[in-house]
């Protein structure tokens, strides 16, 4: 079947430490992978998106990397803050009808002062 | 721009009742996405339009649910007759061009069915 995995559990860390989340998906063939960012009570809003010929991407301190052998995604902060506290979505482009969107449960970040 | 447009932003109603979601797109976005966030399930694709005509209803989940798009500028999500396992917060998103892009989310309607 096909699936997109985020883990569930919420990440805790430190601030000034650098997060790592996790997307992994199953069954798809994802022409680019977007991830999100959603705060308690909104809608979630866009942060970067990557092509499946790129390794890498990166915007200030975001880092995303993209795996299509592994079929995974990580998304990283690095230098976390308080405020990148929020939960954040990996999405899947399928080159298929206009690029269909699919989304991750996304993971819970939560960076402690 | 004021962004994509929802109403109403909470909805409570009883269960068989039929409940209307509207969506305003932000001008000139020629694809409208519906999508519904519960825990469980998290943020699953219902539905999406281009150029108001649609594109994939695969994710519509049983015949309760419908959906129109009937000019650029408004959407409606209808579910008729609603039940309590159809709480959820709806989300609109629209994007601009056929390409992989950014969506553009609204605020969501959080529908509780009693």
């Amino acid at each position: 079947s096909q699936k997109i995995e985020q883990n569930s559990e919420a990440l805790n860390i430190q601030e000034g430490k650098t997060a790592t989340l996790t997307c992994n998906y199953t069954n798809y063939s994802p022409a680019y992978l977007q991830w999100y960012r959603q705060d308690p009570g909104r809608g979630p809003v866009f942060l970067l998106l990557i092509r499946e010929n790129e390794k890498e991407k990166r915007k200030e301190r975001l880092k995303v990397t993209f795996d299509t052998t592994l079929k995974q995604s990580l998304f990283h902060i690095t230098a976390s803050q308080p405020a990148d506290s929020a939960t954040y979505l990996c999405a899947l482009a399928l080159s298929t009808g206009g690029f269909k969107t699919i989304f991750g449960a996304g993971t819970r970040l939560f960076v402690k002062a | 721009d004021a962004g994509v447009i929802q109403s109403p932003r909470h909805e409570v109603t009883e269960m068989g009742q039929e409940v209307t979601l509207r969506c305003k797109p932000i001008s000139g976005h020629d694809y409208l996405f519906w999508y519904r966030q519960t825990m469980m399930r998290g943020l699953e694709l219902l539905i999406y339009f281009n150029n108001n005509v649609p594109i994939d209803d695969s994710g519509m989940p049983e015949d309760r649910f419908s959906a129109k798009m009937p000019n650029a500028s408004f959407s409606t999500l209808k579910i008729q007759p609603s039940e309590p396992r159809d709480s959820a917060v709806y989300f609109c998103a629209s994007r601009s061009g056929p390409g992989p892009g950014e969506l553009f989310f609204g605020e969501g309607s959080r529908l509780t069915v009693l």
